[in-house]
């Protein structure tokens, strides 16, 4: 099983729409959690932490379920420039390393 | 600031070459990584340092080795390129936390 699972996508949607990203996670022991953005060619950048209690920033919301070991992102009125892979981040229990998901693919649309 | 200066940004090798890419981080980070990213795969731990004069292997460490001779500096080295290592390769840094990337570098080998 794969330390860190996303749905590849791709998920196409027209500007303004509201779109969700989910994320499943194999260590119960995690304790950090990060959303990650990759645009095509171009390194991987920290787009946000994510919160147990769940934390907003600006059009995007990260929520963490750990019960069910279950990471989110929505992204609220989409624009053009979102369209990027989001790369689910989950550190490894112990250690100081990170496990990255393979990414979840957006394209929005005019 | 530059952050996170990987070079070459690229290089072509012929099977059985060697080569050393550079990562150089001017921002006093204790932890340092080698990933590399395949398409469908994701980002694979290749090394990481978490310290001075400090390497560990991660995921993938078969055919690289890797040096922390001073702080700021994490060298990947191939002894004898093969095909299977064509890939981008990315260097992160982090205090422990999020970790944040060199632009990467372009690697084929014939």
């Amino acid at each position: 099983r794969k330390e860190v699972e996303q749905d590849p996508g791709p998920f196409n949607v027209p500007e303004g729409a509201t779109v969700a990203f989910n994320c499943t996670y194999s260590n119960s022991a995690s304790q950090s959690f990060f959303w990650y953005r990759q645009d095509c060619r171009k390194e991987p950048k920290l787009l946000m932490s994510v919160y147990s209690s769940g934390n907003e920033d600006g059009r995007f919301t990260a929520q963490l379920n750990r019960a069910s070991q279950y990471i989110s992102l929505l992204i609220r009125d989409s624009k053009l420039s979102d369209s990027a892979t989001y790369l689910c981040v989950v550190n490894r229990p112990g250690a100081n390393n990170l496990f990255f998901g393979t990414g979840t693919r957006l394209t929005v649309i005019p | 600031n530059a952050g996170v200066t990987q070079t070459p940004k690229f290089r072509v090798l012929k099977t059985g070459q060697s080569m050393t890419l550079l990562c150089a981080q001017d921002m006093n980070h204790e932890y340092m990584y080698w990933y590399r990213q395949d398409p469908g795969m994701g980002l694979r731990l290749i090394h990481y340092s978490v310290g001075e004069g400090t390497t560990a292997k991660g995921e993938v460490p078969d055919g690289y080795n890797v040096s922390r001779l001073k702080k700021q500096n994490f060298l990947l080295g191939l002894e004898s390129a093969a095909p299977s290592q064509t890939s981008v390769y990315f260097c992160a840094s982090s205090f422990g936390g999020p970790q944040h990337f060199g632009d990467g570098t372009r690697l084929s080998i014939l």
